[in-house]
């Protein structure tokens, strides 16, 4: 059965700081699909990133970045110079066929807080 | 561009009245929808899921139905809510398969008393 794990419950940085978000999954697949949404205090998941696991290439958007191991099962998510903004619910996702539909599981959330 | 809109954004509810909450999505045809419910502000459980008309999986047994009358329509219902069922519920969408991202509505904030 797939699972995603995100150990980190909360986590609190003052603002400059960079702050990496964890995430390790489960799955029997060999192709699946792996996802990081925010949410934000207003409450909607706003959608960050997708990775298929055939593409092992990291990622960089601005401020953000991923690493992407499969070796480790792991996903990870980089907030560099971290911003007020920034502070919200982050949630790591995990897509894969199962019995012949795509299942999709979320992880826990971390919540990030972001101190002036 | 696509939308998605849900409502109502807030519901206070007694015990034992029905629900409907509804979600439409604009700016795309027949995409998947999903309803999910997040407890205590934190993990986000799905509830149901479309992948056209008429067609609706649950994924846990619950006091909840959902129906899809519409293909951008997607509604939530109750005939008696429980207190358990407070919570924030989402609806998503999503082109295609769970393969693709989704995109999420505002919300509905329900409490039920």
């Amino acid at each position: 059965a797939q699972k995603v794990t995100q150990a980190q419950t909360e986590i609190s940085v003052v603002e400059k700081e960079d702050v990496t978000l964890d995430c390790v999954y489960e799955t029997r697949d060999t192709t699946y699909y792996l996802f990081w949404y925010k949410q934000p205090p207003s409450g909607e998941l706003v959608f960050l990133i997708r990775r298929n696991s055939f593409d092992e290439q990291n990622e960089i958007s601005g401020r953000y970045s991923w690493n992407f191991q499969k070796s480790t099962s792991s996903f990870n998510f980089t907030i560099t110079a971290s911003q007020v903004v920034d502070s919200a619910v982050y949630f790591c996702a995990l897509s894969e066929n199962s019995g012949g539909y795509q299942k999709v599981t979320f992880g826990t959330g971390t919540k990030l807080q972001v101190i002036p | 561009s696509q939308t998605i809109h849900q409502w109502p954004a807030t519901l206070v509810q007694p015990v034992g009245s029905p629900l409907s909450l509804e979600c439409t999505v604009e700016g795309t045809s027949n995409p998947n929808l999903y309803w999910y419910r997040q407890a205590a502000g934190r993990g986000l459980q799905l509830l149901f899921y479309s992948v056209g008309i008429g067609q609706i999986s649950s994924e846990v047994p619950q006091n909840l139905s959902a129906s899809r009358p519409q293909d951008r329509q997607f509604i939530l219902s109750s005939k008696k809510l429980l207190l358990s069922d407070s919570g924030f519920y989402l609806c998503a969408w999503s082109e295609g398969s769970l393969r693709n991202e989704q995109y999420f509505g505002p919300g509905t904030r329900l409490t039920v008393t």
